[in-house]
C-alpha cells in the first residue's frame, strides 16, 4: 500500500533535549512538508522540500531542522532552541508544490 | 485580516441534515482544497477545486472564483461525518490553511 507514515505517534521531550520525528513516504513524491498544528490555529509550515538534497524554511522554522537525503524520507528535528515545542506535527507529500498534498497520521510532541 | 476565513467555527447537526461550511479568501489562488481531519488527527484531502463544482458521494464542493468563496456541502449527514473540515489555498509553494470548522453530527 502506498502512503505516508510518521513515527512515533507520541513523543516526550525533556528540557534541553533534541528530538527527531520521522516521516517516510512510498508515493514517489518529490515534494515533502512539515506542519505544526496548535489548538485553534491553522496548520503552519515549518519546512518544505521540493526535491532531494534541497529544502526551504517555511513560516516558523526557528528551532527546527530537517534533512532530505533520500526521496522517501524527510525527518524533522525539534531542537532545544524551540521553546514551545508542544504541538501536533504533520508531515505531507505531493507530486509538486501546487498539487494535492497527502498527509501522514501525525506525531504529538509533549514536553516533560 | 486573515487570508482565509471559515464559517461557522463550530457546527452541531442532527443525523440526516444538510450541512454547509463556507470558506472565503482574499488572495489569488491556483486552487482551493477541502480537507477532513478526524479526531485522531490524520488529515484526508477531500477536494481540489479551481473552478465550478465537484461531487464525491454525499459531499459536494463549489467555488466562485470571482467572489473568492467556496462551500462544502454534506447531504444526509451521518455521525461518521463528525470531524474538522479545513479549507486550504494553494497558489505558490505552500498551502494557506483556514482554522477549520468543527462538525458534530448527532445520531
Amino acid at each position: 500500500d502506498g502512503g505516508i507514515t510518521q513515527s512515533p505517534k507520541y513523543l516526550f521531550r525533556k528540557e534541553g533535549q533534541n528530538v527527531t520525528l520521522s516521516c517516510e513516504q512510498n508515493l514517489n513524491h518529490d515534494a515533502m512538508y512539515w506542519y505544526r498544528q496548535d489548538p485553534g490555529q491553522g496548520l503552519r509550515l515549518i519546512y518544505y522540500s521540493q526535491i532531494v538534497n534541497d529544502f526551504q524554511k517555511g513560516d516558523i522554522a526557528e528551532g527546527y531542522s530537517v534533512s532530505r537525503e533520500k526521496k522517501e524520507s524527510f525527518p524533522l528535528t525539534v531542537t532545544s532552541a524551540q521553546k514551545n515545542p508542544t504541538a501536533f506535527y504533520l508531515c505531507a507529500s505531493s507530486t509538486g508544490v501546487l498539487e494535492t498534498q497527502y498527509f501522514g497520521p501525525g506525531t504529538r510532541l509533549l514536553v516533560l | 485580516k486573515n487570508e482565509v476565513e471559515q464559517s461557522p467555527q463550530n457546527l452541531t447537526a442532527q443525523e440526516g441534515e444538510f450541512i454547509t461550511i463556507n470558506c472565503s479568501y482574499s488572495v489569488g489562488i491556483s486552487a482551493l482544497h477541502w480537507l477532513q481531519q478526524h479526531p485522531g488527527g490524520g488529515i484526508v484531502s477531500l477536494f481540489m477545486l479551481s473552478s465550478g463544482k465537484k461531487k464525491h458521494g454525499r459531499l459536494i464542493a463549489t467555488i466562485n472564483i470571482q467572489e473568492k468563496h467556496s462551500s462544502l456541502h454534506i447531504t444526509a449527514s451521518h455521525p461518521r461525518d463528525s470531524a474538522v473540515y479545513i479549507c486550504a489555498l494553494s497558489g505558490t509553494y505552500k498551502y494557506i490553511f483556514g482554522t477549520g470548522t468543527r462538525l458534530k453530527v448527532l445520531a
